[in-house]
């Protein structure tokens, strides 16, 4: 089943705008991931952020996780047309073995 | 730097007849998964491997096998195909169990059954 749902289910916005896109879960975790999807490619990691954090950076991207609302948050700021994909945010669960589990992502559509 | 490679990258098959995807990766990592991702369903984990010569269920293991031979390879095998395993397959791996499990796909198999 489905771990993360990812909210909205499509989003489309205009270059230099910023994007914000929202995952909740329903378990204990240890850590949240987002990962990136290209039309027709394979899915590329972005970010990592562990369960004892609260805010991460990397580049034009903040990650927010509050577990207590068991809910992490994606923005991408200053939008570029590159940035169109479809973003998925992934947990383990808890477990130690490697697995992920998938949301179904949101489509992020950035017109020039 | 090929990372994760899949092949092929498309296939058509006719209902009942077999084929196997392969999946390679180059970074010696020890864990290796199989996905399949389908309109509005995200990824889905068929099955895995957390090391040579062991293999693990997923959420969606039916009609499927794999084998993990050695290291670096993961197959992915469908014994009679049928039209509900259209679809895209993504082959991950990754390295580190403890709290960095992150996993690199390939390129993705679009297969289509007829």
């Amino acid at each position: 089943s489905q771990q993360g749902e990812e909210d909205p289910q499509a989003l489309s916005i205009q270059e230099g705008e910023n994007a914000t896109m929202n995952c909740s879960y329903k378990t204990s975790i240890n850590n949240l991931q987002w990962y990136r999807q290209n039309s027709g490619r394979g899915l590329v990691h972005l970010i990592l952020i562990r369960s004892n954090e609260r805010e991460k950076h990397s580049g034009r991207l903040r990650v927010t996780l509050d577990t207590s609302k068991k809910s992490s948050s994606l923005l991408i700021t200053a939008s570029r047309a590159a940035d169109t994909a479809s973003y998925f945010c992934a947990t383990d669960r808890g477990s130690t073995l490697g697995r992920l589990y998938f949301g179904r992502g949101t489509q992020l559509t950035v017109w020039p | 730097n090929a990372g994760v490679t899949q092949t092929p990258k498309f296939r058509v098959l006719k209902t009942g007849q077999s084929m196997t995807l392969l999946c390679a990766q180059d970074m010696n990592h020890e864990y290796m998964y199989w996905y399949r991702q389908d309109p509005g369903m995200g990824l889905r984990l068929i099955h895995y491997s957390v090391g040579e010569g062991t293999t693990a269920k997923g959420e969606v293991p039916d009609g499927y096998n794999v084998s993990r031979l050695k290291k670096q390879n993961f197959l992915l095998g469908l014994e009679s195909a049928a039209p509900s395993q259209t679809s895209v397959y993504f082959c991950a791996s990754s390295y580190d169990r403890l709290a960095k499990n992150i996993q690199y796909f390939g390129a993705g198999t679009r297969l289509s059954v007829l």
